[in-house]
């Protein structure tokens, strides 16, 4: 079955501009995450979904940063008035409900650029 | 706090020649723990998790590793290393008993490793 897909693949930005970012999961899984990730850095948590529950935003670095879940599938990071900072590759994971100890899967980022 | 330590930013191996990349960590109750590779320009994947029973885990591409609770440790090892092991490496913890905001995985900062031919 497909994996975890991402869109855009490369995004392009002028500061100041507000960006969209998609990630579908793999069909089933319940729970769903991004993080961030930058040039040679390890990972960084910016908010998880689980089902029908709160989304876990304590990631998100400002309120510049927003998450959605529709339909408990396809995700959208918004990011509002973009920075130079903000570029990284932002990467989204899914994986199943059952039991903690599922393993994330992940899809293959999109590389924000920030002019 | 909940917390994962990858002590060495970069390992060193050569080619045929064993190698371990170590990960320590700090939760509340008993742990999940799970390593990630992410090879050049290539997204992330699970490499292996310990869940329960036996303390050794073996995962893909001949990986294996050791949950040692008393050390609060989970390093990752290879008997003979391959130049195509050359990636960064990811050790993530979760706490089995957590709740609410910290169900969520605790990453550590990856450690490079550099097989040599």
């Amino acid at each position: 079955g497909a994996g975890v897909s991402q869109s855009p693949s490369n995004k392009v930005t002028e500061k100041g501009k507000d960006v969209e970012l998609r990630c579908d999961p793999i069909s089933g899984h319940t729970a769903l995450y991004w993080y961030r990730q930058s040039l040679g850095q390890g990972l960084e948590f910016l908010i998880y979904f689980q089902g029908n529950s709160a989304p876990d935003k304590s990631g998100l670095p400002s309120d510049r940063f927003s998450a959605e879940r529709t339909g408990g599938s396809v995700s959208t990071l918004t990011i509002q008035r973009t920075q130079q900072e903000d570029s990284a590759v932002y990467l989204c994971a899914s994986s199943q409900l059952a039991g903690d100890y599922n393993e994330q899967f992940f899809g293959p980022g999109t590389r924000l650029t920030v002019l | 706090a909940q917390s994962v330590a990858q002590p060495e930013d970069q390992v060193n191996v050569a080619e045929g020649n064993p190698l371990t990349v170590k990960c320590t960590y700090s939760v509340s109750g008993n742990p999940y723990l799970f390593w990630y590779v992410q090879y050049p320009n290539r997204g992330l994947q699970f490499l292996l998790k310990y869940i329960t029973g036996d303390n050794l885990v073996k995962g893909s591409y001949g990986f294996e590793a050791e949950f040692n609770k008393s050390q609060t440790s989970f390093h990752l090892k290879k008997p003979s290393a391959l130049v195509s092991d050359s990636a960064l490496y990811f050790c993530a913890v979760r706490d089995r008993v957590a709740a609410g905001n910290n169900r969520k995985l605790i990453w550590g900062l990856g450690t490079s490793l550099a097989v040599n031919p």
